[in-house]
């Protein structure tokens, strides 16, 4: 059984720019949510990708989006990088209603 | 509104001792669940244990255990017979039934000490 998987490990922006993250769901999971992971902070939840389409979204602006591909993977995009975006992105899967997710090693995304 | 508080910032321990790390949360909500995650140095989210809020029985597993005390909404982790490996950041969680996302706190982090 496969875990979850992210890439980039890390990542460096300037501002403004954009970048995206991916995430690998463990096998037989068809539910990826992304959590926001600041320097010395709890992670705090981003949005969640059920069936290819958003599933639940935190307080995080429209220039946080995201995708799902028929696979299950999916990708976190950041448009117009801003100081405070610098932080771990977490990654976890599930299986639609249950409730226990499994997190993948995260991307550490610093913008300068 | 859902919150976690994690009181403790840092805590440490002798190896082979108990610890015992708190939490409270806050919640209108009557069915839920909570967890404790372990997030060592390589950044990977583990999950530790957890409990659903309608079993009055805390859960234990292995050396971790939990007090769950619903009414004054407190969910505290024991670590008996603490490890080395044990050292890490300690993330208390707490997922509505109905609910697709944790709401964490923002961690203990635990050094056991040889």
């Amino acid at each position: 059984e496969t875990g979850v998987t992210q890439s980039p490990t890390h990542l460096i922006k300037t501002r403004g720019q954009q970048v995206t993250l991916r995430c690998s769901s463990q096998s037989g999971h068809n539910t990826v949510s992304w959590y926001q992971q600041a320097l010395g902070q709890g992670p705090q939840f981003i949005f969640q990708y059920y069936r290819e389409e958003e599933n639940g979204r935190g307080n995080f602006p429209p220039r946080f989006s995201g995708l799902q591909f028929p696979n299950y993977s999916s990708e976190l995009n950041v448009n117009a990088l801003e100081l405070d975006d610098s932080a771990l992105y977490l990654c976890a899967s599930s299986s639609q209603g249950i409730y226990e997710q499994y997190f993948g090693p995260g991307t550490r995304l610093t913008v300068t | 509104a859902q919150t976690v508080t994690q009181s403790q910032p840092e805590m440490s321990v002798q190896e082979a001792e108990t610890v015992t790390l708190s939490c409270t949360y806050d919640t209108s909500e009557n069915n839920y669940y909570l967890f404790w995650y372990k997030q060592p140095p390589s950044r990977q989210m583990i999950l530790v244990i957890r409990q659903e809020a309608y079993k009055q029985q805390n859960a234990t597993e292995n050396r971790f255990s939990v007090n769950f005390q619903k009414a004054a909404k407190s969910f505290s982790l024991k670590i008996s017979d603490s490890q080395l490996g044990d050292t890490a950041m300690y993330f208390c969680a707490f997922m509505t039934y109905t609910g697709n996302q944790f709401y964490f706190g923002t961690g203990t982090s635990l050094t056991v000490i040889p």
